[in-house]
């Protein structure tokens, strides 16, 4: 079943701490995401990985930096996290620049 | 710039009727591909249906359609014999050929009444 792969769903942590999301995905696509979804602001994107080793950032990169050492990995990273990081955050994974996307289940993040 | 809007907040139907949800986007690219996803109160993002600009035809898929009018830029789903489950925030996306990401509108809020 191919499928894009978030852990953790839930996740609360204390300002200043630092925070680790996982993505994985069994699909072998090139291109994976990570947004962000808030009331009234709907999806912004974060950063892009093209490939291995390869990122750009999104429209909101502020605050967050990624990891993808292999293909089917995608990691976020919240370097001291702040309580307006408290959100929904999204993985997706695309195999082309023409095809839809296939989001991962999101994880929840609580800010405190 | 690309923008995706999506004016309608929230529509509430009565089950087994029919539902359409707008959506305008701006693009000055000549090929792109319109989508609908579909989230579910679990949270759950799923792909719904595309359109290729270059197409003509509106898509369909299952008692999803879209009416796709180019010259105004506008790309609407059409939900036919609506159902309980139906009822999900649905978000209109666009990508611009050679771009590698989504421009997603702000979503409907859909509530199929019994």
């Amino acid at each position: 079943d191919m499928k894009v792969t978030q852990m953790p769903r839930y996740l609360i942590k204390r300002m200043g701490e630092n925070v680790l999301l996982e993505c994985g995905q069994d699909m072998s696509h090139e291109t994976m995401y990570w947004y962000r979804q808030d009331p009234g602001l709907g999806l912004q994107l974060i950063y892009i990985s093209y490939d291995v080793d390869s990122n750009s950032e999104g429209d909101i990169p502020k605050g967050y930096r990624v990891s993808r050492k292999k293909r089917e990995h995608f990691s976020l990273i919240l370097d001291s996290a702040k309580t307006n990081q408290t959100s929904v955050y999204f993985c997706a994974s695309s195999p082309g620049c023409i095809a839809d996307y296939t989001f991962g289940s999101g994880t929840r993040l609580l800010v405190i | 710039a690309q923008k995706v809007t999506q004016t309608q907040t929230s529509i509430s139907v009565v089950e087994k009727t029919t539902v359409t949800m707008d959506c305008v986007y701006e693009t000055r690219d000549s090929s792109y591909f319109l989508f609908w996803y579909k989230q579910t109160a679990s949270g759950e993002i799923v792909f719904l249906i595309r359109q290729d600009s270059y197409k003509k035809e509106n898509a369909t898929v299952g008692h999803y359609s879209l009416n796709f009018q180019k010259p105004k830029s506008s790309i609407g789903l059409i939900i036919t014999a609506t159902q309980i489950e139906d009822s999900a925030v649905y978000f209109c996306a666009m990508r611009a050929t050679g771009y590698q990401n989504f421009y997603f509108g702000k979503g409907t809020s859909l509530t199929v009444i019994p």
